[in-house]
């Protein structure tokens, strides 16, 4: 079967930098995504990975391994409005988003 | 404003209720989406439409009917639904199927079956 593992809770300090991690076994791959949804709001989205490597967008940047089947979303400089959740979704060969449960990430001052 | 908008944002229904949800997409989108949210839980695929015609249907109940009039709205009817059926359910839009496009989600409507 298809599936993506992250972590259900993270909590890190204002100011610092956290990474979240996503694993993935689907059938194919035709890239990554990372959204940001905070309580009761729509997931917005983030970031796109296809190729290895690492992609930034100001204070977040997204990494991808597609042989190790491996993402993580690595976020600067916290701030409280950064408290969300963070869903990783892979689409698979048939362009199928294959969706994790999300990481809920709690920024402490 | 993520350019999907859903009404009502909240619901409550009981279970021998008829309700409907409404979606719709101001950015020039041709699939719409409608997907649920369960708390602790992946976001589970409904429907999927494109260019007005359903392209998926992940065995959901049939006391969830979709409804799309065109590429800009779309609907859930609600009928004799379940206690279990209480989530989150989300409305999303992309240019089209068959390629990595970006989906963008509404803000989502929160139902309670009672």
């Amino acid at each position: 079967g298809q599936n993506i593992d992250q972590p259900t809770e993270m909590t890190a300090t204002e100011g610092a930098i956290v990474q979240i991690n996503c694993t993935y076994q689907t059938s194919g791959f035709n890239g990554l995504f990372w959204y940001q949804q905070h309580a009761g709001e729509a997931p917005t989205f983030l970031s796109y990975n296809v190729l290895d490597g690492l992609e930034e967008k100001g204070r977040f940047s997204s990494f991808l391994s597609r042989s190790k089947g491996y993402s993580y979303l690595l976020l600067k400089e916290l701030q409280m409005k950064d408290s969300a959740s963070y869903l990783c979704a892979v689409m698979d060969s048939n362009y199928q988003l294959i969706w994790g449960a999300g990481t809920k990430l709690i920024i402490k001052p | 404003e993520t350019g999907v908008t859903q009404t009502p944002r909240h619901l409550v229904m009981g279970m021998t209720n008829k309700k409907s949800l409404k979606c719709e997409q101001h950015l020039g989108h041709n699939a719409m989406y409608w997907y649920k949210q369960s708390a602790k839980k992946p976001l589970e695929l409904m429907f999927v439409y494109n260019f007005k015609e359903q392209t998926e249907n992940n065995s959901v109940p049939s006391r969830f009917s979709p409804e799309c009039p065109n590429s800009s709205h779309l609907f859930l009817h609600l009928h004799t639904l379940q206690p279990e059926d209480s989530a989150l359910y989300l409305c999303a839009s992309s240019h089209g199927e068959g390629e990595a496009y970006t989906i963008y989600f509404g803000e989502g409507s929160w139902l309670t079956v009672v």
